[in-house]
């Protein structure tokens, strides 16, 4: 079945330990995002891939870094994992389209920080 | 810039009730507006897509409406079971470019 995996489902850092989540697709799929969520909180866009055309958010934080080395995978990088970077991190991917394509998500990496 | 508010934050019906969950946004320059659904320490699945110049979208058992002028969705879900209980958020999509603006969804529990 075509879908969005995450890997790891869980991920425990320590505090300023870099740490990679990683993203792979089997949708061919050309749009790819990441989202952070946070407890009972809506998920907010930290950057998507167009093809190979990164987009950065205004306000996602330097901090995070994101690698698309082809179609199938993204990584988001933590350069220095904070405790309040605790959080759910959720692959999506999309068809490019003009607006109205459904994305498709992952089941999401939860991130501890010690 | 958007924010979109969903109320109320958790809700409780008894199975085989109709409800509405409301989703309101500031800016209704949208392109347009999807509902999704989360189960607990899940990723997110989509369910409805309304384009800015459609008034509802439907699917089985649910049927999501858009009014931009006075910017409000509604998702109803007729006949409610067990099964639909799980976080049901809204995203509205301002440029077009698929980059969404979540609110922080309405948490429903269904009562067998």
């Amino acid at each position: 079945d075509a879908m969005v995996i995450q890997n790891p489902r869980y991920q425990v850092t320590q505090f300023g330990k870099p740490v990679t989540l990683s993203c792979s697709q089997t949708l061919n799929h050309n749009v790819m995002y990441w989202y952070q969520q946070k407890s009972s909180q809506a998920p907010k866009l930290l950057f998507h891939y167009y093809d190979k055309d990164f987009n950065n958010e205004a306000d996602t934080p330097d901090n995070f870094q994101s690698r698309r080395p082809n179609t199938s995978f993204c990584f988001l990088d933590i350069r220095s994992p904070g405790l309040g970077d605790a959080a759910m991190y959720l692959c999506a991917t999309s068809r490019a389209g003009q607006g109205g394509e459904t994305q498709y998500f992952g089941p999401g990496t939860r991130l501890l920080v010690l | 810039k958007q924010e979109v508010t969903q109320i109320p934050a958790a809700l409780s019906v008894p199975e085989g009730e109709n409800l509405v969950l409301n989703c309101s946004f500031t800016d209704s320059a949208i392109y347009n507006l999807q509902w999704f659904r989360q189960d607990p320490g899940k990723g997110l699945t989509s369910l409805l897509l309304i384009q800015s110049s459609q008034r509802e979208q439907t699917s089985g058992r649910l049927n999501a409406s858009l009014d931009k002028s006075s910017g409000r969705s509604t998702l109803y879900i007729a006949a409610s079971q067990p099964g639909d209980s799980a976080t049901y958020l809204c995203a509205s999509d301002q440029t077009g470019a698929n980059n969404l603006f979540f609110g922080t969804g309405t948490r429903l529990t269904v009562i067998p």
